[in-house]
């Protein structure tokens, strides 16, 4: 595609409840990050993709948190047992040689 | 400390007045430095690299002190629809690595 498609765009998810976020990076890009923006902060690295090989997941704040790229493309981050705290945009970026960064529209997760 | 620190403003100014924006980074080899732009409710954009020989593109200023770990941005005869986060962004890790952000600075241009 000619951007960076992140669906939902908003998700209100009860406590305790399962998300699952769906990035569709653009055709072709070898690197895809997650990136975490809790209101009036920056965003935070969560975990980053080189095709369909997680190579850094350092940033993710539980095991509650799991990404994965299976096929080297489209890529979900899935949520476990959602706390408040939870509550951010969370964004997608992909690249194609490492420099040129594309992000998403993000979606919006609120916990209630 | 955390990695990327800038003031978080907000700076209001007035149209065409000239702003400075700076930041400092904790990694004295990140290897690769940006300005992203991010509107209200949008996604963050690039602006411009950072250069350690400086590097201009129209009425925006970039300039990277290593020495210093220190990172600037001038924005000239400012404009309404510059009013936005500016964030500071830096690459620890060379070319496939991730982006560390600052929290951001956010501007305000008022008629």
């Amino acid at each position: 595609g000619a951007g960076v498609s992140q669906s939902p765009r908003y998700k209100v998810a009860k406590r305790g409840q399962d998300v699952a976020l769906r990035c569709d990076p653009i055709s072709g890009h070898v690197s895809l990050f997650w990136y975490q923006q809790a209101l009036g902060q920056g965003p935070e690295f969560l975990t980053y993709f080189q095709n369909e090989a997680q190579l850094d997941k350092s940033g993710l704040p539980s095991d509650r948190f799991f990404a994965e790229r299976p096929e080297g493309s489209v890529s979900t981050l899935k949520i476990q047992r959602t706390q408040q705290e939870d509550s951010a945009v969370y964004l997608c970026a992909s690249s194609l040689s490492g420099y040129g960064y594309t992000f998403g529209s993000g979606t919006r997760l609120t916990v209630v | 400390r955390k990695e990327v620190e800038q003031d978080p403003g907000p700076f209001n100014v007035p149209e065409g007045a000239t702003v400075a924006f700076n930041c400092t980074y904790s990694n004295s080899a990140s290897q690769s430095f940006f300005w992203y732009r991010q509107d209200c409710r949008k996604e963050p954009k690039l602006l411009m690299s950072v250069y350690s020989s400086g590097n201009e593109d129209g009425r925006f200023t970039a300039q990277l002190n290593r020495a210093s770990q220190y990172i600037s941005l001038l924005i000239r005869d400012s404009k309404l629809s510059d009013s936005a986060t500016y964030l500071c962004v830096v690459n620890p890790g060379g070319s496939q690595g991730n982006l560390i952000f600052g929290k951001g600075t956010k501007l305000s241009v008022k008629p």
